[in-house]
């Protein structure tokens, strides 16, 4: 079945880059996303990738996707205190509507 | 848009009692999910109803759980009777069915079950 990996825990400086990284099993996975979660807040679509591209930047969020390696990261410029939160990455793949989510990585950013 | 619209956003109740969830899907949406999140098992997706008809509840933990959608606005998860085990953050999630590929959540409710 499909499964996806990420590390739990993140600390970065404020104006530093931050860079989660989140590898999937399903070679078929058309789409991968990252959704943010707040404390007490539900999930926050961020960005996707389709699985065609390799690279989608948006404002301060690069993502990068290796297709061969089954390798997603997500990299956020000039973090912000802000930032703080926990980062999920998902995959979706053909014919199929729900996502598959990783376990989240807790970003941490110190001023 | 109001997004997607959860309630109550919290619930406590005892053990054997009876816990109905609703949820109220963004406007046009004709798919919509409800996913489970415990520090556990992370985030998994109980169920999901595509046009008011359930497509994959395998997700579903037992029969305790049994979600309806009787109308394009409105959907229930409820659970009966209730046990410790499934306190959790119970979320409800929507997306357009040409479109699916964007996935927008509510905001959750967290369910203590004492």
């Amino acid at each position: 079945g499909e499964d996806v990996e990420q590390s739990l825990f993140l600390s970065v400086r404020e104006g530093d880059s931050s860079v989660i990284n989140c590898t999937y099993t399903d070679s078929s996975s058309t789409y991968l996303y990252w959704y943010k979660q707040e404390p007490g807040a539900g999930l926050q679509l961020l960005t996707y990738i389709f699985s065609n591209m390799d690279m989608k930047q948006d404002q301060r969020l690069t993502v990068l996707l290796n297709k061969k390696d089954k390798h997603l990261s997500l990299r956020i410029a000039d973090t912000q205190t802000g930032d703080s939160a926990i980062y999920f990455c998902a995959e979706k793949g053909p014919g199929r509507r729900a996502l598959t989510f990783g376990s989240g990585t807790r970003l941490q950013v110190q001023p | 848009d109001a997004g997607v619209i959860q309630s109550p956003r919290h619930e406590v109740t005892e053990m054997g009692q009876e816990v109905t969830l609703r949820c109220k899907p963004i406007s046009g949406h004709n798919s919509l999910f409800w996913y489970r999140q415990t520090m556990m098992r992370g985030l998994e997706l109980l169920i999901y109803f595509n046009n008011n008809v359930p497509i994959d509840d395998s997700g579903m933990p037992e029969d305790r759980f049994s979600a309806k959608m009787p109308n394009a606005s409105f959907s229930t998860l409820k659970i009966q009777p209730s046990e410790p085990r499934d306190s959790a953050v119970y979320f409800c999630a929507s997306s357009l069915q040409d479109k699916g590929r964007e996935q927008y959540f509510g905001p959750g409710t967290r369910l203590t079950v004492t």
